[in-house]
C-alpha cells in the first residue's frame, strides 16, 4: 500500500458544482496534513493546511479523519479557475513530507 | 520577499552525461527540499536538509545522484551519469522549519535526457 493515495481523476464538473476529493494515508503517526494546488507546468502552492478540527477558507473546506486515516477537500460553487491538480501532503512524526500523486479537476462552462 | 530561485529552468542532455541544478531558498528558511516530479505523478522527495545536515535521503539514488547544502543556504543537486528515466521536473522547496510547515517551491528545472 502506498503511503499517500489519491484518485488521479480527472474529475470533470460544471461551473457551480460541488466536488470532493479524498486522500488516504498509511502512517497512523502522521502529524501534519496539507492540500496543495498545482497548475499545469507550474510549481505546487499551498492551498490550505488541514487541522484536526477541520478548516474552511471561502469555498474550500478541508477535514481530517484520523480514525479512518484520510483527509478530504470540498470545493463549493466551482469556478473555471479551480481547474488544476490538487496534491495531498502528509508529514509523519519526523516531519518528512510525502505527496500523493494528485487529483486532476476540470471545471467546464 | 524573494521566492525560491532555481537554475537552469530547462536542460537537455544525452544519457550518461552529467548535470547540476542550483537552488537558493527563501532567506531564513532552515529546511530545503529537492523533489523529482515525473509527468502525471506527485513530487517525490529526494532529499531534505535541515540547515546543512541531511534529514532524509532515503529515496535519493545515491549511485548517481548527489546533493549538498554548504553553509546551510543554497544547494546543488547533481546527476552523474544521467539515465533516460531521469527526465522529469526537479523542484526545490524551502520552509521555515521541517515538513510540518508550509513549503514554498521554486519554478523547477525541466530536465530532458535523450
Amino acid at each position: 500500500r502506498k503511503e499517500v493515495e489519491q484518485d488521479p481523476g480527472p474529475f470533470n464538473v460544471p461551473e457551480g458544482a460541488t466536488v470532493a476529493f479524498n486522500c488516504t494515508y498509511s502512517n497512523s503517526a502522521s502529524q501534519s496534513f496539507f492540500w496543495y494546488r498545482q497548475d499545469c507546468r507550474k510549481e505546487p502552492k499551498l492551498l490550505m493546511s488541514v487541522y484536526s478540527s477541520g478548516n474552511e477558507d471561502g469555498r474550500f473546506t478541508a477535514q481530517l479523519n484520523r480514525a479512518s486515516q484520510y483527509i478530504s477537500l470540498l470545493i463549493r460553487d466551482s469556478k473555471l479557475s479551480d481547474s488544476a491538480t490538487y496534491l495531498c501532503v502528509v508529514a509523519g512524526g519526523s516531519y518528512i513530507p510525502t505527496f500523493g500523486r494528485g487529483t486532476s479537476l476540470i471545471v467546464h462552462p | 520577499e524573494a521566492g525560491v530561485a532555481q537554475s537552469p529552468r530547462y536542460k537537455i542532455i544525452e544519457k550518461r552525461q552529467s548535470v547540476a541544478f542550483w537552488c537558493n531558498p527563501i532567506s531564513g528558511h532552515a529546511t530545503l527540499y529537492w523533489y523529482q516530479q515525473i509527468l502525471g505523478q506527485g513530487p517525490k522527495l529526494l532529499i531534505q536538509f535541515q540547515n546543512n545536515g541531511v534529514v532524509d535521503d532515503s529515496q535519493l539514488p545515491k549511485d548517481r545522484f548527489s546533493a549538498e547544502r554548504l553553509k546551510g543556504v543554497d544547494s546543488t543537486l547533481k546527476i552523474q551519469p544521467a539515465k533516460l528515466e531521469d527526465s522529469a521536473v526537479y523542484l526545490c522547496a524551502s520552509s521555515w522549519a521541517g515538513g510540518g510547515n508550509e513549503q514554498f517551491f521554486g519554478p523547477g528545472t525541466r530536465l530532458t535526457v535523450l
